[in-house]
C-alpha cells in the first residue's frame, strides 16, 4: 500500500513564487490535514478537511490555500512564497474525524529564498 | 482552546536508564483523544499510542508505558531501560472538537530524547 504520498520531497523557491504541494492517499480516508514543522514549534496545523468539498483553517493558515475536490487528494497551495514559509510540511490522513491515529506522509522540505 | 504542553525540550540519558516524557493538555471537551508519536532522525512520524478520555487505565507495551491522569490533565510516557534506538523527538497530541463540530489534532512542541551509549 502506498499510504500517504507527498510530492515533492524537496523544493527551493524564490520569494513571491507560487507552488503546490501535493498530497494523495489511497486508503479512502475522509480526514486529511497539513502541518508545518519548525524548530522548537512542534507540528502546527495549517488547514484540514473532513471530506470532499469541506475544508477549514488550522492555527497557521495565512499564506496557504487548500481545496478538496476528491477524497484522495488534498493539495496545499502557496500563493506568494515568503521566507517565513521555509519549513518541513507534512500531510496526514485519518479514516474519519481524527479519533484514530494519523497516517503521515514523508514530508516536504521547502526553502524560500 | 486546545493546548498541549511538553515542557521538556531536550532530555539526555545514558543507555539502560529509565526516562519519563511529560505531557499536559488543556481542553473543554469531555470526549477527547490523546496520542504519542515518535520522530526518529530519519524524519518520519510514527504512531505509538492512542487513548480516549474515558479510559484512564495505564498501558504497557514492552519497554514503553503510559500514565493517563485526568485529574492532572497529564498523559506521560515512560521508556524503561532506554536504548540508543529510542533517540528521537517525541510528540504528544490531543484530538478534540473545535467550534463548528469538527475535530482537529493539536500537537505539543516535542521532546528530543538522546540516549547515550
Amino acid at each position: 500500500n502506498a499510504g500517504v504520498t507527498q510530492t515533492p520531497k524537496f523544493q527551493v523557491l524564490k520569494t513571491g513564487q507560487s507552488m503546490t504541494l501535493q498530497c494523495a492517499q489511497d486508503m479512502n480516508h475522509e480526514y486529511m490535514s497539513w502541518y508545518r514543522q519548525d524548530p522548537g514549534m512542534g507540528l502546527r496545523l495549517i488547514h484540514y478537511s473532513v471530506g470532499a468539498g469541506i475544508t477549514d483553517q488550522g492555527e497557521v493558515p495565512n499564506g496557504y490555500n487548500v481545496s478538496r475536490s476528491t477524497t484522495e487528494d488534498f493539495p496545499l497551495r502557496l500563493l506568494s512564497a515568503a521566507p517565513s514559509q521555509t519549513s518541513v510540511y507534512f500531510c496526514a490522513s485519518s479514516p474519519r474525524q481524527p479519533n484514530e491515529k494519523l497516517f503521515f506522509g514523508s514530508g516536504t522540505q521547502l526553502s524560500v529564498l | 482552546a486546545q493546548k498541549v504542553t511538553q515542557a521538556q525540550t531536550e532530555i539526555s540519558v545514558v543507555e539502560k536508564e529509565d526516562v519519563t516524557l511529560d505531557c499536559v493538555y488543556e481542553t473543554r471537551d469531555t470526549t477527547y483523544y490523546l496520542f504519542w508519536y515518535k520522530q526518529p532522525p530519519s524524519g518520519e512520524l510514527v504512531f505509538l499510542i492512542r487513548r480516549n478520555s474515558f479510559d484512564e487505565q495505564n498501558e504497557i507495551s514492552g519497554r514503553y508505558s503510559w500514565n493517563f491522569q485526568k485529574s492532572t490533565s497529564s498523559f506521560n510516557f515512560t521508556i524503561t531501560a532506554s536504548q540508543v534506538v529510542d533517540s528521537a523527538v517525541y510528540f504528544c497530541a490531543l484530538s478534540d472538537v473545535v467550534s463548528g463540530g469538527y475535530q482537529k489534532v493539536t500537537f505539543g512542541t516535542g521532546t528530543k530524547l538522546q540516549v547515550i551509549p
